[in-house]
C-alpha cells in the first residue's frame, strides 16, 4: 500500500512570494490533514477535510493561507503572501474510519524556507 | 483548550538501557492516544496507538499506557538500540491532534 505522497520536499521563496504545496494520500482515506511544524515544536493543526469538505479550519490563517481538496482526492496547501513566519516543515497526513479508529498517516512533508 | 507536555525535552543513553519518555495532557476527555517517532527531514511514523478505553498497548520492544484520570502516557522502550534515535511525539485526539514538541532521543552505541 502506497504511503502519504507529497510534493515538493524542499522549496525556498522570498518574503511576499506565493507557493503552493501537494498532497496525494493513502487511497482510499476519507479524512486528509494539513499541519505546520515550526522547528522545536510538535505540529498543529491547519486544515481538515472530510472528503471534499472542510471539518475544521479554527486554525489556518485565511489572509494568507488556502486549501482545496477537488474531488476527495488529492489536496493543494496554498500560501500567498509568505511570510518570514512561515518557514515550517509542511506535513499531510490521512486517515479513515474503518482503520484503527483514525489513525494517522504522515507523508515526508515540505519543508519551506522563507528568507 | 488541550495542552500536550513531553519532558524530557532530550535524552542521551548507553545502547541497551531501558528508557521512558513521558507524555502529559491537560484534559482527560480524550478519544486517542498516538505515539509517533520522527527522524531528522522526515515525516511523522506512527508507532502506537491507544484508544481511551484502553490501558495499553505492546509492539516488539515499545510499550505504551495511558493513564486518563492523571493525564499522563508513558513510552517504555526496552534494550535501547542506535537506530532508536529519533524524536518521539504523543499526540491526544481524534481530528484535530494535540502534540507535544517532542523528546529527542539519543542513543550511544
Amino acid at each position: 500500500e502506497a504511503g502519504v505522497a507529497q510534493s515538493p520536499r524542499y522549496k525556498i521563496i522570498e518574503k511576499r512570494q506565493s507557493v503552493a504545496f501537494w498532497c496525494n494520500p493513502i487511497s482510499g482515506h476519507a479524512t486528509l490533514y494539513w499541519y505546520q511544524q515550526i522547528l522545536g515544536q510538535g505540529p498543529k493543526l491547519l486544515i481538515q477535510f472530510q472528503n471534499n469538505g472542510v471539518v475544521d479550519d479554527s486554525q489556518l490563517p485565511k489572509d494568507r493561507f488556502s486549501a482545496e481538496r477537488l474531488k476527495g482526492v488529492d489536496s493543494t496547501l496554498k500560501i500567498q503572501p509568505a511570510k518570514l513566519e512561515d518557514s515550517a516543515v509542511y506535513l499531510c497526513a490521512s486517515s479513515s474510519i474503518r482503520d484503527k479508529f483514525y489513525e494517522q498517516y504522515f507523508g515526508p512533508g515540505t519543508r519551506l524556507t522563507v528568507t | 483548550k488541550q495542552e500536550v507536555t513531553q519532558i524530557p525535552a532530550a535524552l542521551s543513553v548507553p545502547e541497551g538501557e531501558n528508557l521512558v519518555l513521558n507524555c502529559s495532557f491537560t484534559d482527560s476527555a480524550i478519544y486517542n492516544l498516538q505515539w509517533f517517532r520522527q527522524d531528522p527531514g522526515k515525516g511523522l511514523t506512527s508507532l502506537l496507538l491507544i484508544q481511551s478505553s484502553q490501558r495499553e498497548q505492546t509492539s516488539g520492544r515499545l510499550n505504551a499506557s495511558l493513564d486518563k484520570s492523571s493525564g499522563r502516557s508513558t513510552l517504555y522502550i526496552a534494550a535501547s538500540q542506535p537506530g532508536d534515535s529519533a524524536t518521539y511525539l504523543c499526540a491526544v485526539g481524534l481530528g484535530d491532534m494535540r502534540f507535544g514538541a517532542g523528546t529527542r532521543l539519543t542513543v550511544k552505541p
